[in-house]
């Protein structure tokens, strides 16, 4: 099983307040990717980062922002929630560059009132 | 631009066979994906093709033609554990991956 862990995995909060969730990994990857998915919706990138210090934006415009100080760690923080950023929300990482496998971790479910 | 397509919904039998179809425009190609992810979970790695051909592993076969930009996951033996949605995903010339919306595949008994 691959070793990639979110918290939480369902958060219920108000418009308005700052969350942050959390990835941790450790297969010792440098890339890792944070994904929004609607239900029966494409996967959509919102960043990523190849190493520590990198962070990139994604496809998808987004109020989010990210940090990469640890290999290990990938947290995503939303500075004001809002509705439209209820989804589902998965952190993945990867190691190898050519085949380009990711590894999921479980996904972390954001309603926002 | 990039694009993919799949259908958007399959239904087979218990112990039948499917293929599911994956057609995809891109002007740089560095690899195509299928994953597989369960209700509620998270994808799972299934298969990569770089080349053309078949790359098979176990009940799972994957098809890749690079000139037609099509590939095709071959499900056989199927059972109803793999109840899912298969995506397909293509990795750009950034080595980006750019996904499908998935096939959601019912299987009855």
């Amino acid at each position: 099983e691959a070793d990639i862990y979110q918290t939480p995995r369902y958060l219920v909060i108000g418009t308005g307040k700052k969350i942050t969730l959390e990835c941790s990994q450790t297969m010792g990857h440098d890339k890792m990717y944070w994904y929004q998915q609607d239900p029966g919706m494409e996967l959509h990138l919102i960043h990523y980062s190849y190493g520590v210090n990198s962070t990139e934006k994604g496809d998808l415009s987004s109020e989010s922002t990210v940090s990469r100080i640890r290999t290990e760690h990938f947290p995503l923080t939303l500075e004001s929630a809002r509705p439209s950023h209820t989804s589902q929300y998965l952190c993945a990482s990867s190691g190898d560059r050519e085949t380009g496998e990711l590894f999921f971790g479980e996904g972390s479910r954001l309603t926002v009132l | 631009g990039q694009n993919i397509d799949q259908p958007t919904e399959m239904t087979a039998t218990e112990g039948a066979i499917v293929q599911i179809n994956c057609t995809y425009q891109t002007s740089g190609f560095n690899g195509l994906f299928w994953y597989q992810q369960h209700a509620g979970e998270a994808p799972t790695f299934l298969s990569y093709n770089v080349l053309d051909g078949l790359e098979e592993k176990g009940r799972f076969s994957s098809f890749l033609s690079r000139s037609k930009g099509y590939s095709y996951l071959l499900l056989k033996e199927l059972q109803m554990k793999d109840s899912a949605s298969y995506l397909c995903a293509l990795m750009d010339s950034n080595y980006q991956l750019i996904w499908g919306a998935g096939t959601k595949l019912i299987i009855k008994p």
